[in-house]
C-alpha cells in the first residue's frame, strides 16, 4: 500500500537549518506531487509548497520563500524539505503528503506522512 | 491568493446531533473543495473532496455541499469517533489553503 515514512524528531536552534525526508513506498514515486504541510502545536493546517518527484519543479507558499528547499532522490523515492533561518515560530509538526487527482483531475492530498516534530528553542 | 475561513471555531454537540459547518472561500473555487478530519496527535485524513464526493471507506454520514464561494460539510448523526477538528481545503489553484479548522467538542 502507498506509505510516506518521515525521518525523526529534530531540535535545532534559532538561525540553525532543519531537513526532514520523506520517503515513499507502494507506487511509483515520480508520479504524484509531494507537499509539505506544516502545524504549531494547537493550531491548524499550513501548506508550505509542493514538489514534482518526476521534474523537481518547485513552488512554495510566499511566506517561506528564500527559507525553504525541496528535492528529492528518485533513486531511493525520497523527498527532502530544508527550513534555512529557523525560529521559535517555526515549531511545529511537519508533515509530506501526496497529492493525488482523481479521475475528474480534482486534486487532494491523500496519503500522508506520519509526521515529524521540529522543535527550535536555544 | 485564496483565504480560507471556517465557522464556527468550535462546537459542542451530542452523540446523535446533526451538525453542520461551513468554509467560505475569499472567491470562487467552483468545486474545488476538499475537507479532512484530524484527531488529536493523528494525521489528518481526507473526508471529502470535489466539495461533495465521499472518499473511500468514509461513512455515509458525512456529506459535503456547495460550490463557488460557499460550503458546508455535515454529519448526520454524530458518532464518538467523530469528535475531532474539522479542515476545508481549496484546491483550486496553488497556493493550496487550509481554513483555521473547526473543532468538535462534546457537549
Amino acid at each position: 500500500q502507498v506509505q510516506l515514512v518521515q525521518s525523526g524528531a529534530e531540535v535545532k536552534k534559532p538561525g540553525a537549518s532543519v531537513m526532514v525526508s520523506c520517503k515513499a513506498s507502494g507506487y511509483t514515486f515520480t508520479i504524484y506531487d509531494i507537499n509539505w504541510v506544516r502545524q504549531a502545536a494547537g493550531q491548524g493546517l499550513e501548506w508550505m509548497g509542493w514538489m514534482n518527484p518526476n521534474s523537481g519543479d518547485t513552488g512554495f507558499a510566499q511566506k517561506f520563500q528564500g527559507r525553504v528547499t525541496m528535492t528529492r532522490d528518485t533513486s531511493i523515492s525520497t523527498a527532502y524539505m530544508e527550513l534555512s533561518s529557523l525560529r521559535a515560530e517555526d515549531t511545529a509538526v511537519y508533515y509530506c503528503a501526496t497529492n493525488y487527482y482523481d479521475v475528474s483531475g480534482y486534486p487532494y492530498f491523500a496519503q500522508w506522512g506520519q509526521g515529524t516534530l521540529v522543535t527550535v528553542s536555544s | 491568493d485564496i483565504q480560507m475561513t471556517q465557522s464556527p471555531s468550535s462546537l459542542s454537540a451530542s452523540v446523535g446531533d446533526k451538525i453542520t459547518f461551513t468554509c467560505r472561500a475569499s472567491q470562487n473555487i467552483a468545486n474545488y473543495l476538499n475537507w479532512y478530519q484530524q484527531k488529536p496527535g493523528k494525521v489528518p485524513k481526507l473526508l471529502i473532496f470535489a466539495a461533495s464526493r465521499l472518499q473511500s471507506g468514509v461513512p455515509s454520514r458525512f456529506s459535503g455541499s456547495g460550490s463557488g464561494t460557499d460550503f458546508t460539510l455535515t454529519i448526520s448523526s454524530l458518532q464518538p469517533e467523530d469528535f475531532a477538528s474539522y479542515y476545508c481545503q481549496q484546491s483550486y489553484s496553488i497556493p493550496w489553503a487550509f481554513g483555521q479548522g473547526t473543532k468538535v467538542e462534546i457537549k
